[in-house]
Order: C-alpha cells, then sequence, then structure tokens
C-alpha cells in the first residue's frame, strides 16, 4: 500500500515549456487535490476532484490544469510554464469532502 | 475571506519541555480542523482532526484543542523530544457547499527541539 505517490520528484523547466505531473493513490479515494506551497505562504488549492471524471477550480488555479481519467489518477498540467510557478506541487486524496487528507511527497519544481 | 495564522513562526526549545502551538482562523464557520506534520522535504502527515462539534483531540503525546468562537486552536505536545523537530501546519476545512472541499492552511510553527 503506497498511499499517495507523485512524479516526477524535481524537475526543471524553462520559461514557456509545458510539463505534467502525475499523481496516483492506492487508496480508492473519491477526493483529490492539487497544492503548491511556498516559502511563507503555507498551501494553498490549485485545482480539486470529487470523483473520476470530474475537476474543479480552487483558490489559485491560473496556468494550470488537470484531468482525472481515472479514479486513481489526478494529472496537474503546466502548459507555458514561467518563473511565478517555482514552486513544491502537493496532491493529496481523501475518502471524503470532511475527512482526512493523505499527502503525497512533493514534486519540487523550479522554472528558469 | 478565511485566514489562518500561526504564532511563533519559529520555536526552539530543549528537550523534555512541554509546549504549545498555536493557531487562529478569522472565521469561525468550520466544517473541522486539521494538525499537520512536516518533515524537511517531505509530505504533510495528519496527526488530529477535530471535528466543528469537538472540544479537542488526543493522539499519544499530543493533544489539540478547538475554541470555535474565538477562533483558536492549540496543539499541545508533552516531553517533547528531538524527533519531535519539524514543522506543524494547522488548517481549517470551509464550510459549506462551495468552499466546504477546501483546506486553510497557516503557514507552519518550524519546531527544534534540542537534544
Amino acid at each position: 500500500n503506497a498511499g499517495v505517490t507523485q512524479t516526477p520528484k524535481f524537475r526543471v523547466l524553462k520559461t514557456g515549456q509545458s510539463m505534467t505531473l502525475l499523481c496516483a493513490q492506492d487508496m480508492n479515494h473519491e477526493y483529490m487535490y492539487w497544492y503548491r506551497q511556498d516559502p511563507g505562504m503555507g498551501l494553498r488549492l490549485i485545482h480539486y476532484s470529487v470523483g473520476e471524471g470530474t475537476t474543479a477550480k480552487g483558490e489559485v488555479p491560473d496556468g494550470y490544469n488537470v484531468s482525472r481519467l481515472k479514479k486513481q489518477n489526478f494529472l496537474l498540467g503546466l502548459e507555458s510554464a514561467a518563473p511565478s510557478q517555482t514552486s513544491v506541487y502537493f496532491c493529496a486524496s481523501s475518502r471524503g469532502p470532511g475527512e482526512t487528507q493523505y499527502f503525497g511527497p512533493g514534486t519540487r519544481l523550479l522554472v528558469l | 475571506k478565511q485566514e489562518v495564522t500561526q504564532i511563533p513562526a519559529a520555536l526552539s526549545v530543549p528537550e523534555g519541555e512541554n509546549l504549545v502551538l498555536n493557531c487562529s482562523f478569522t472565521d469561525s464557520a468550520i466544517y473541522n480542523l486539521q494538525w499537520f506534520r512536516q518533515d524537511p522535504g517531505k509530505g504533510l502527515t495528519s496527526l488530529l482532526l477535530i471535528q466543528s462539534s469537538q472540544r479537542e483531540q488526543t493522539s499519544g503525546r499530543l493533544n489539540a484543542s478547538l475554541d470555535k468562537s474565538s477562533g483558536r486552536s492549540t496543539l499541545y505536545i508533552a516531553a517533547s523530544q528531538p524527533g519531535d523537530s519539524a514543522t506543524y501546519l494547522c488548517a481549517v476545512r470551509q464550510w459549506g457547499m462551495d468552499s466546504s472541499y477546501k483546506l486553510i492552511f497557516g503557514s507552519g510553527t518550524r519546531l527544534l527541539v534540542r537534544p
């Protein structure tokens, strides 16, 4: 039982490049989330999903897109990376909306 | 707009000391509150979750309290150990269909327990 896994662990991009971050969970959770963590600002919600095939915007969705084609996977895409997207990205999942969220180890992204 | 504040930002204590971490929030209409631990370069681990109708939760040496009316929560760590060194984050889950899925995080308290 791996819980929540994220790939890659670390990535360097040039401005304007695109990439996809993958999150996978093996707990059969309905809800999945993408957060970014910046120094001194805590975690902020980018997008979330309440089930397979659904997505919704969080607090800071601009510049990101997501897809939930399979229940166990939640993908975060950056179409045209900007230096402001340099951050640590965390994926999380939960059984229900009010229940404990389980976090992945994070992806550190540097945009030059 | 909900704001979550954690003071102090950093704390250094000698081993064995009992300590309290503070969390305050501006909107008392919360569904629940959760305390997390984050080790350097790692993800978040849930420590305690307190429902809005509860006053406290305990797990081992940890005790979290919630006073919704005053917008405060505290995390009490008894007999601190060097292994407790980490960043502690509190997060409130906002009530309501539109925002019930959101966790609003504080910026954390970085704890160092000195041997």
